[in-house]
């Protein structure tokens, strides 16, 4: 199986840098996804890691290194609208299907 | 934004009535999903399918059944709703065979009340 955690909740100042990790404990890696989910909302897409490294788009970056286990999602310049919770989501070689962890709820105040 | 729809979008019921939530796709993705979100336990997967009549269980599919006759159409049935059943539920889309960075798409979601 697979063991994935997350921190539950993060506040953060708006226009400060919010780092948001993710371990997880699993054999077979294949790619890790974050999402993005608003109250109320469906999860919608931010990004994807399968090589170690970070993968910048626009003011969200997601960092991964699979020897360590370990991936973080970096806001940067944060805004009101970016209170919400993110998913981090792993997959591994086994299955096309990625299992999710419980989700950090980050709360941006002004 | 994808083309998923889910119906309906709530629903109040009693203990004992069969429930069917529908998931329908207007991208011809091969995959479909259904997961059901609750506080402290993130997206957990119900059942899961591959193509048409192909489907298999998830984490969490006691108490559930699906059935996908059309590419497009992936109903979730409770035959006998339980209180514990009490959740949001969230239709995902996908296309590839789970290489490259094909991410799922999610449906607004279905909030179940069963009282």
């Amino acid at each position: 199986g697979q063991n994935i955690d997350q921190p539950t909740e993060m506040t953060a100042t708006e226009g400060a840098i919010v780092q948001i990790n993710c371990t997880y404990q699993t054999s077979g890696f294949n790619g890790l996804f974050w999402y993005q989910q608003h109250a109320g909302e469906a999860p919608t897409f931010l990004s994807y890691n399968v090589l170690d490294g970070l993968e910048e788009k626009g003011r969200f970056s997601s960092f991964l290194s699979r020897s360590k286990g370990y991936s973080y999602l970096l806001l940067k310049e944060l805004q009101m609208k970016d209170s919400a919770s993110y998913l981090c989501a792993v997959r591994t070689g086994g299955s096309y299907i990625p299992t999710f962890g419980r989700g950090t709820s980050l709360i941006v105040h002004p | 934004d994808a083309g998923i729809t889910q119906s309906p979008r709530h629903k109040v019921t009693e203990t004992g009535t069969p429930v069917t939530l529908r998931c329908h796709q207007t991208e011809n993705h091969r995959y479909m999903y259904w997961y059901r979100q609750d506080p402290g336990h993130g997206l957990r997967l119900i059942h899961y399918s591959y193509g048409v009549k192909d489907t298999d269980k998830g984490e969490v599919s006691d108490g559930y059944s699906v059935s996908r006759s059309k590419t497009e159409d992936f109903l979730l049935t409770l035959e006998s709703a339980t209180s514990s059943q009490t959740s949001v539920y969230f239709c995902a889309i996908s296309d590839g065979s789970g290489s490259g960075n094909q991410p799922q798409h999610f449906g607004d979601g279905t909030r179940l009340s069963i009282l």
